[in-house]
């Protein structure tokens, strides 16, 4: 079992639909929590991070965490073109800070 | 500079010839890590330093692999006798100092090996 797991997609979605990508994670000491954007041939870019259970928002997107069920997500609202890309989950333990990767999920938002 | 700087972007190799992937960090920023993504795939992790010590280098994965920060700043990673099942790009982030700061990547060097 791979310590980060993601559905792969691709997940399509149309223009100003919500789009839900999900992530589950094995390691229960894990502490922080990120998403990652990454776009064709392009580097990850940090999108959400979160600490603690419950929601976080920032603009069209919701991180939500669920440590009991060793659970995170990740909400696009009025999903835009724009947002085509792959999606990556991390996770981090706190101690070396090292990122623990999924495989990501494509998503691709038709207009 | 603004940003994690990689070199070469692209690197072709014949199957046995030994590379040298370079990374220059974002200035100040303490810890540095290698990854390397496979087509299709997520970042997999290689190592990680902080200032000049290689504190994990769990990932890496056979003795071919070899990286250095010597003076804390830039670092190489060097693939020897290098092989098909290396071919992928490799990714250099950077982070300032906290544990659970964010990751600044590189564009990454893309190597090809024949």
């Amino acid at each position: 079992q791979k310590e980060v797991e993601q559905n792969s997609g691709p997940l399509s979605v149309p223009e100003g639909a919500i789009a839900s990508l999900n992530c589950t994670y094995s390691d229960r000491v894990s502490q922080s929590f990120f998403w990652y954007r990454q776009y064709s041939g392009k580097s990850p870019e940090l999108i959400m991070s979160i600490y603690s259970n419950g929601d976080k928002e920032d603009g069209r997107f919701t991180a939500q965490l669920n440590k009991a069920s060793q659970y995170v997500s990740l909400l696009i609202r009025d999903s835009q073109p724009s947002d085509s890309a792959t999606y990556l989950c991390a996770v981090s333990d706190n101690q070396g800070g090292k990122l623990i990767f999924g495989q990501g999920t494509e998503l691709s938002v038709k207009p | 500079g603004a940003g994690v700087s990689q070199s070469p972007r692209y690197k072709v190799a014949k199957r046995g010839q030994d590379v040298a992937l370079r990374c220059d960090p974002i200035s100040g920023h303490v810890s540095l890590f290698w990854y390397q993504q496979a087509l299709g795939q997520g970042p997999e992790f290689l190592t990680y330093f902080q200032n000049e010590a290689q504190l994990d280098k769990s990932g890496l994965p056979s003795d071919r692999f070899f990286a250095e920060r010597p003076e804390g700043s830039v670092s190489t990673l060097k693939i020897q006798r290098t092989q098909q099942e290396d071919s992928a790009v490799y990714l250099c982030a950077s982070r300032k100092g906290a544990p659970t700061g964010e990751l600044f990547f590189g564009e990454g060097s893309r190597l090809t090996v024949l």
